[in-house]
Formats: structure tokens, sequence, C-alpha cells
């Protein structure tokens, strides 16, 4: 069965400050994806990422993927309070995806 | 931009009663997903949907759930008797099928039994 790990679970972080949040998943896949969420809402695509080396970047968030390591890693730069929400990693084998259990981040002036 | 529709955003109902999630998704998209939140918590996977047939399914899509595309452009998600523990954010997700493609997510329907 496919297995999605994220870490860490929850996140505080200073303004400014870098950090790197950890997707470790249990089988070879096909896509991996990055998204965000706010409370209440729906989940945003950020990235889709294909195959190994693969490193998207869209402001401060940077995701890379080692399909090898069968992980994934999401790079926050300069943390701005506007980049607080929850970010969740998702792993598609054969069109079945399965969700991380969510890193809450939470940035602070 | 094209989008995945869900209805209705909020749904109340009586424990022991049935109920019909409704999703529209985007029109040349292959394959449909419905994925469960329970508030705050992951994001967990009911089943997937593909050719008119479930794909996959997880341990939680028990005899109490099914899902159909009726005419073609819906895709409903039916709870037959609903619990206290099925209150939660229903969402909806469709995707192309093919590589390098994201998966669309609709705005959810909170369900809450009562």
């Amino acid at each position: 069965e496919l297995k999605v790990e994220q870490n860490p679970l929850f996140l505080s972080m200073q303004e400014g400050k870098n950090y790197t949040i950890y997707c470790n998943y249990s089988t070879t896949s096909d896509r991996l994806y990055w998204y965000r969420q706010d409370p209440g809402k729906s989940l945003e695509s950020l990235f889709v990422l294909l195959s190994n080396g693969a490193v998207k970047q869209e402001g401060r968030l940077m995701a890379s993927l080692d399909t090898k390591a069968r992980l994934s890693t999401l790079h926050i730069t300069a943390a701005v309070h506007d980049l607080s929400a929850t970010y969740f990693c998702a792993v598609d084998r054969d069109n079945d995806m399965r969700f991380g259990a969510g890193t809450r981040l939470t940035v602070k002036p | 931009e094209p989008e995945v529709t869900q209805t209705p955003s909020h749904q109340v109902t009586q424990m022991g009663q049935e109920v019909i999630l409704r999703c529209v998704p985007i029109s040349n998209h292959l394959y449909f997903y419905w994925y469960r939140q329970i508030l705050g918590q992951k994001v967990e996977f009911l089943v997937s949907f593909y050719n008119n047939e479930i794909s996959e399914k997880s341990e939680i899509f028990d005899d109490q759930f099914s899902v159909e595309r009726p005419d073609g452009s819906n895709f409903t998600l039916k709870i037959r008797s609903t619990k206290l523990e099925d209150s939660a954010m229903y969402f909806c997700a469709s995707i192309v099928g093919t590589m390098n493609t994201e998966a669309f997510f609709g705005q959810g329907t909170r369900l809450t039994v009562v």
C-alpha cells in the first residue's frame, strides 16, 4: 500500500528564515504533488513533480524530487506571514493519489 | 479557468439519513476522486473512479458508500446511512489522466451529521 509521511507536522518560524518540509513515500510513484490549504478552504495545487531530480520554484517556495530516495522536499526561503497555511504532499501511483498528514506552518513576525 | 464544482457547500443531516454529495468535474478529465477531511486533520482517500467504474477504494469506503456518474457529467458520492463520524469536509478532485497534469479540487462540501 502506498504510504506518505510528512515531517514536521507543525512548524513555527520567524519571518525571514528558511526551512524545509520533508515528504517520504513508500513505493514508486508517477507524480508527486504539493498543495497548500488555508483554514476552511480547499486544496490549492502548488507543484507537480514527475521525474527524478525535478525542481520547481514559485516565489519563496521550491520543491524537489528524489525518486530513488522516495523523498520530496518543499523549501521555504525568507518566510513571510502570508505563507502561513497547511502544506500537504501527495503521491500518485496509477492515478491513486494519497496524502501526507500535512505540515501546519505558522510564520511569526 | 476550468474548475471542479461541488454542491451543496454545506449539508446538515440527521444520523441514519442518506446524503448525496455532487461534483461536476472538469469536462475533459478522465479520473475522479473523493476525499474526506475531518476538521483540521489529514486528507483521507475514499475512492477513485475511471471509465465508469471504481478504480481504487480505501478501507473507509465501506458498504455505506457508493459512487456513480449518472449522466456523464455529475459525479456523486452517496452515504446510505450517515453516522456522526461521517461529519467532515468532502472534496472531489479530477485529473486529465496524462502525465504532467495537476489534480484540481473542488471547494468541498461540509457535511454535518447531527
